[in-house]
């Protein structure tokens, strides 16, 4: 079967930096997508990672290493409306997003 | 701008009621996806619409139905409610089928099935 793992929830403190991991097993590779949910809030998008290696985007950035299945998604200089959750998505040879249950990120001052 | 919009955007419901919840977008995007979400689970596709006229089945599809007459409306509907349809609905749209294009997605319609 198809699964993304990733943990379930993460505390970390105001201007520090944390990693958030995702590992996954798929039928094939499109691509991985990280997205940020607010509580009672749509998804949306922050990262697409197709290629082995980081993409940074201002404070998040994201890395890819296929071989091994996994990638991580950083968030340097924390601030409070960073907690949230973080979605980790993969597209499958047949080009459907299979998500992650999500990472609860929680910042404390 | 206006993006995509979710109708209703929370409903209690008595099981065996039919329900349609309603999803329109201004976007002009072609491929248009139903998702629900629920707790300590990815979301997981319903139904989705590659373009106008045509639609398929996603991984939880059953007791489910939609409809795709335009480019811009994607509605949902249950033809009769159950608990376990209880959940939180998104309705999501992106420029292309095969893409790698992100999804923009509906704030969601909170729906009790009781």
């Amino acid at each position: 079967g198809q699964n993304i793992d990733q943990p379930t929830e993460m505390t970390a403190t105001e201007g520090a930096i944390v990693q958030i991991n995702c590992t996954y097993q798929t039928s094939g590779f499109n691509g991985l997508f990280w997205y940020q949910q607010h509580a009672g809030e749509a998804p949306t998008f922050l990262s697409y990672n197709v290629l082995d290696g980081l993409e940074e985007k201002g404070r998040f950035s994201s890395f890819l290493s296929r071989s091994k299945g996994y990638s991580y998604l950083l968030l340097k200089e924390l601030q409070m409306k960073d907690s949230a959750s973080y979605l980790c998505a993969v597209m499958d040879s047949n080009y459907q997003l299979i998500w992650g249950a999500g990472t609860k990120l929680i910042i404390k001052p | 701008t206006a993006g995509i919009t979710q109708a209703p955007t929370s409903q209690i419901l008595a099981a065996g009621r039919r329900m349609t919840l309603r999803c329109t977008q201004d976007m002009r995007h072609n491929a248009m996806y139903w998702y629900r979400q629920d707790l300590g689970l990815g979301l997981r596709l319903i139904h989705y619409s590659n373009t106008a006229g045509t639609t398929g089945k996603g991984e939880v599809p059953d007791g489910y139905s939609v409809s795709r007459a335009n480019t811009d409306d994607f509605p949902l509907t249950l033809a009769s409610a159950v608990p376990s349809q209880t959940s939180v609905y998104f309705c999501a749209s992106s420029d292309g089928t095969g893409n790698t294009g992100e999804l923009f997605f509906g704030e969601g319609s909170r729906l009790t099935v009781l």
